[in-house]
């Protein structure tokens, strides 16, 4: 099966850096993105990683360990249009699905 | 407007009425989804057409029905619902097997009564 795991909610300060996580076991891997979704609203895409490594753009960037099953999504200097719900998914082949974990739900105070 | 409109936005139904969900695109895409967003759940993939064809299926219940008339549009039938239906249907599309993820639809908000 497909088990893609984040958390549920986080909070964190206007200014400050926030780290979400995702692991994931999935019967293959070819590839992993994250995407951010404000309420009422499409989500829309942050970023994708399919190599190891650090992927950055701007104030987000994206980590990826293929031996670990695991991700982050690390969002620097936080601004209060950053609060969202923040989804890891993965694209277990070469095929057309993705698989989507719970989503995060990003709460940003200032 | 991020290239994929849905509609409509809202759609209230009971149980016994008939009702379409619309989505189209225009980025020259050549798959397109149907996604089921529950609170607290993963987005849920219930179909995906590519060139027309549908290639997925995940155990939909037969009151949901696709039609894909032509690669730009992607329609979503409702029957008979079930109140546990009641979720935000999301539309998306890509150029090719997911490999650069989706462009989604801002969903419709579906309420069954």
């Amino acid at each position: 099966g497909q088990n893609i795991d984040q958390p549920t909610e986080m909070t964190a300060t206007e200014g400050a850096i926030v780290q979400i996580n995702c692991t994931y076991q999935t019967s293959g891997f070819n590839g992993l993105f994250w995407y951010q979704q404000h309420a009422g609203e499409a989500p829309t895409f942050l970023s994708y990683n399919v190599l190891d490594g650090l992927e950055e753009k701007g104030r987000f960037s994206s980590f990826l360990s293929r031996s670990k099953g695991y991700s982050y999504l690390l969002l620097k200097e936080l601004q209060m249009k950053d609060s969202a719900s923040y989804l890891c998914a993965v694209n277990p082949n070469s095929g057309y699905a993705l698989n989507f974990g719970k989503g995060t739900s990003l709460l940003v105070t200032p | 407007e991020t290239g994929v409109t849905q509609t409509p936005r809202h759609l209230v139904m009971g149980m016994t009425n008939k009702k379409s969900l619309k989505c189209e695109q225009h980025l020259g895409h050549n798959a397109m989804y149907w996604y089921k967003q529950s609170a607290k759940k993963p987005l849920e993939l219930m179909f995906v057409y590519s060139l027309e064809e549908r290639v997925e299926n995940n155990s939909v219940p037969s009151r949901f029905s696709p039609e894909c008339p032509n690669s730009s549009h992607l329609f979503l039938h409702l029957h008979t619902l079930q109140p546990e239906d009641s979720a935000l249907y999301l539309c998306a599309s890509s150029s090719r097997q997911g490999a650069h993820g989706y462009t989604f639809g801002s969903g419709t908000r579906l309420t069954v009564v």
